[in-house]
């Protein structure tokens, strides 16, 4: 168990519908990042927060965004779903410390638009 | 932005062949970590290398930083079924970190 929990597990929805995909991160930890991964395809960072306020971002659409609270859970809104936005969304935390920058990953959440 | 370059982006070897992916940056990286990641898994971290020039070995895998800290390379002897997944390196730059798209290993027994 990572420490991470990301939820739902699977979700299933219709072409141009809305989903949030959450995160809880590890106790304590403060960075909080979020991965799509394709179908046998690598992770493609979509953006980072650090301690609620947005950090980095990386190959984000403008149909998705994310925010990250003051408990320092995130959430991922998908909007106008298409199938190609079918895939598995990763979590991962680190502690963003100088010894300490290992990111633990959710389980994942696997949207499947149909 | 800041990027990580990961060859190759599969490889498929035969059970007892070794194994090298390679990671590359174009600026110094404050460390550079390896995940894997197993068919219908989540990534798992394996180690973080942090010094100029640094070798790690867990068993069978041998983990090197570049001396310039821009490039790391993780390698398998004498594959085994078990080592299928993909490998990621996870470039820090200060305190973001970027993945490596992975290599995708697969062994046939």
């Amino acid at each position: 168990d990572s420490g991470v929990t990301q939820t739902p597990k699977h979700l299933i929805t219709a072409t141009g519908q809305r989903v949030t995909l959450r995160c809880s991160p590890r106790s304590g930890d403060l960075s909080v990042y979020w991965y799509q991964q394709s179908l046998d395809q690598g992770l493609q960072f979509l953006i980072q927060y650090y301690n609620g306020e947005e950090r980095a971002k990386g190959n984000i659409l403008e149909r998705f965004s994310a925010q990250q609270f003051p408990d320092l859970h995130s959430e991922l809104n998908l909007s106008s779903l298409e199938l190609g936005d079918s895939a598995l969304y990763f979590c991962a935390s680190s502690g963003q410390s100088r010894m300490n920058t290992e990111a633990f990953f959710g389980q994942g959440t696997r949207l499947t638009v149909v | 932005g800041q990027q990580v370059m990961q060859i190759p982006q599969y490889q498929h070897v035969q059970e007892g062949e070794d194994f090298t992916t390679y990671c590359n940056s174009s600026t110094t990286l404050s460390n550079i970590q390896w995940y894997k990641q197993r068919p219908g898994g989540h990534p798992v971290f394996l180690i973080q290398l942090v010094k100029s020039g640094e070798v790690k070995k867990q068993k069978r895998l041998t983990f090197q930083f570049g001396e310039a800290k821009k490039n790391s390379s993780l390698h398998i002897t004498a594959t085994q079924t078990t080592d299928v997944g993909t490998y990621f390196c996870a470039g820090l730059y200060n305190n973001d970190m970027r993945f490596g798209a992975g290599t995708r290993l697969t062994v046939k027994p």
